[in-house]
């Protein structure tokens, strides 16, 4: 099974100030259509979980222009420029290339 | 706009079985990928199961095969996960998903209890 680490576990961050999730995969996640299945979701408390980032850095219609995806290969970053108090909430990488689908472990995003 | 509603969740003993089910509406149902992930209380997103759009291909996690299996009937616009011989490590909120490289739609899940 493809793992997929995510780091850090925990975001303490300062309202305005930038925020960085990795997400490493365990091998590379390109598929044989030449995509990358590396989608990052948000779940704020209480809350289903939300897709933001679809195909490493395609945004989701309704997500912020602060939230951004980048990466290739076996290494991914969410980056948050500026955050906000809706931000709050666990973020989770997953990969969509191999059976079974996994999940990182989550990195939950707080307010200092 | 894209729906999903589960239903069927509830309390069970170790060994029973339970009925999940997803309502759809919002979007040719028949043309979708439809997954089920789950998540243990306070846990992270796992996922359960997928099946095509026509239901000829089907996948699992290793954890639910042989007891769990999936379906739909693209006439009434439905998913299904019919799970037997549950285990209290299956006690979860189970989410219905539209696709499944990408899920891009969730439903609110329904919350499956396995306990004596």
């Amino acid at each position: 099974d493809v793992v997929m680490t995510q780091s850090p576990l925990s975001l303490p961050v300062t309202l305005g100030q930038p925020a960085s999730i990795s997400c490493r995969s365990s091998q590379s996640l390109v598929y044989s259509d030449g995509n990358t299945y590396l989608n990052w979701f948000q779940q704020r408390p209480g809350q289903s979980p939300r897709r933001l980032i679809y195909k490493v850095s395609n945004r989701d219609s309704g997500v912020p222009d602060r939230f951004s995806g980048s990466g290739s290969g076996t290494d991914f970053t969410l980056k948050i420029s500026r955050v906000e108090a809706e931000d709050v909430g666990v973020y989770y990488c997953m990969q969509g290339t191999y059976w079974p689908l996994t999940f990182g472990g989550g990195t939950k995003v707080e307010i200092k | 706009q894209v729906q999903l509603v589960e239903s069927g969740g509830g309390l069970v003993k170790p060994g029973g079985s339970l009925r999940l089910s997803c309502e759809t509406s919002g979007f040719t149902f028949s043309d979708y990928y439809m997954t089920w992930i789950r998540q243990a209380p306070g846990k992270g997103l796992d996922w359960v199961s997928s099946i095509s759009g026509g239901g000829s291909a089907i996948y699992y996690a290793d954890s639910v095969k042989g007891r769990f299996t999936i379906s739909r009937d693209n006439a009434k616009n439905s998913l299904y996960l019919q799970m037997n011989s549950l285990r209290a490590e299956d006690t979860a909120l189970y989410y219905c998903a539209r696709e499944v490289r990408s899920p891009r739609y969730w439903g609110q899940g329904t919350l499956v209890t396995v306990s004596s």
